[in-house]
């Protein structure tokens, strides 16, 4: 099936400092979504993504829809406590309502 | 407005029981999703319905599993007899009508001893 290689598997960092986190895949993508998952909890849409060179904020929070549509970013910054959790990425490809997660990139805020 | 509700948040059951997952959609949202996470194969899609009607049900790892939509806002998942390997967090979501952006319940932690 496809797969989306989502890397780093995990960051340390310290509070303040910004964050990089990307995905990528072989395969062509028409949306690319980022959940935040906390522990216990359900993934939590963050930013959704609808075309190619696509640059969106959230907040502290930036994601890029690569130009090869095989790749999307996620930016923290100013990172604080809270930012703590796994981040996903999802895309979805067209025609299909299913969505490929990444494994996931976990971040752990230093206060 | 209310998000997914999933019940129950926690099922400790025994080899062999039937095992019954539920899941009440976002109101108006016309695809609902079923997903199982675990550490080693991260979050997998198990089966999606839309207006109630199953569309894909290639990721129901097999016959033990099955998965029902009586109405627009209520889902169950079954899974008869367990075992302990599919002992699992497992998600519901929800989606509007452009079955894009897909919104997760809590989840129900499911171990089978």
């Amino acid at each position: 099936g496809q797969q989306l290689n989502q890397s780093p598997q995990s960051m340390f960092i310290q509070e303040g400092e910004d964050v990089s986190m990307n995905c990528t895949s072989s395969s062509i993508f028409n949306t690319w979504l980022w959940y935040k998952q906390d522990p216990g909890e359900g993934p939590v849409l963050l930013i959704a993504l609808y075309k190619a060179g696509e640059l969106t904020s959230n907040g502290r929070l930036t994601a890029q829809f690569g130009i090869t549509r095989k790749d999307s970013f996620l930016n923290i910054s100013a990172s604080i406590p809270s930012d703590v959790g796994i981040y996903f990425c999802a895309g979805q490809q067209g025609g299909s309502e299913k969505l490929v997660f990444g494994k996931g990139t976990k971040l752990t805020v230093n206060p | 407005d209310a998000g997914v509700i999933q019940s129950p948040r926690h099922e400790v059951t025994e080899m062999g029981q039937e095992v019954t997952l539920r899941c009440k959609p976002i109101s108006g949202h016309d695809y609902l999703f079923w997903y199982r996470q675990t550490m080693m194969r991260g979050l997998e899609l198990l089966i999606y319905f839309n207006n109630n009607v199953p569309i894909d049900d290639s990721g129901m790892p097999e016959d033990r599993f099955s998965a029902k939509m009586p109405n627009a806002s209520f889902s169950t998942l079954k899974i008869q007899p367990s075992e302990p390997r599919d002992s699992a967090v497992y998600f519901c979501a929800s989606s509007p009508p452009t079955g894009i952006k897909q919104f997760f319940g809590p989840g129900t932690r499911l171990t089978v001893l």
